[in-house]
């Protein structure tokens, strides 16, 4: 089966960087996901990675460590609008079935 | 090009009464999803389409929860009876299916019962 832990909350100053971690157990590797939700809204794709290293996406980065089953989301210059949950998924049965692990509810203060 | 939409946004019920969600998926995806949310939880799979074909419900409690997607396109999703424990925000999300690709997620409908 599948086990994912992520920090249950965390707060960051605007234009500071924050790096949240996300360690995964499962039986088969596709891939992992983040996405961003905020309050009442929809769950947004942000990255996807399969192989290990760091992927930048402009002021978001993701990096995977298969071998350890950890990977991270780094925000770099926050901004009171990435205030909101970061949800870390992987793939089960094949591609076609997501499982979320609880969320990360990041505060970003002035 | 229109997302994934659902209605409705908000539904209050009570226990024991039926409740319905509909969801249309992108034009095009072929793989449809129901999720269940509760607060200050990651999103829960329920069930998953391939086109009018449900081929993974086993996360779905059958014995009050239905689901439907005749041709492919649409879908609902109902319970019947609802209990206090079915609070929750049921989200639908789509895909093309048969690889890496992410999910999109339509916005939910945020179920009470009371």
């Amino acid at each position: 089966g599948q086990n994912i832990d992520q920090p249950t909350e965390m707060t960051a100053t605007e234009g500071a960087i924050v790096q949240i971690n996300c360690t995964y157990q499962t039986s088969g590797f596709n891939g992992l996901f983040w996405y961003q939700q905020h309050a009442g809204e929809a769950p947004t794709f942000l990255s996807y990675n399969v192989l290990d290293g760091l992927e930048e996406k402009g002021r978001f980065s993701s990096f995977l460590s298969r071998s350890k089953g950890y990977s991270y989301l780094l925000l770099k210059e926050l901004q009171m609008k990435d205030s909101a949950s970061y949800l870390c998924a992987v793939p089960s049965g094949g591609y076609n079935k997501l499982i979320f692990g609880a969320g990360t509810r990041l505060a970003v203060h002035p | 090009e229109a997302g994934v939409v659902q209605s409705p946004r908000y539904k209050i019920i009570e226990k024991k009464q039926p409740v319905a969600f509909w969801c249309n998926p992108i034009s095009g995806h072929n793989t449809l999803y129901w999720y269940r949310q509760n607060l200050g939880q990651g999103p829960e799979l329920l069930i998953r389409y391939e086109n009018e074909e449900a081929v993974d419900d086993s996360q779905l409690p059958k014995d009050r929860f239905s689901a439907e997607r005749l041709k492919g396109v649409d879908s609902t999703l109902k319970i019947q009876p609802a209990e206090l424990g079915d609070s929750a925000v049921y989200l639908c999300a789509s895909n093309q299916g048969g690889g890496e690709t992410e999910a999109f997620f339509g916005q939910g409908t945020r179920l009470t019962v009371v």
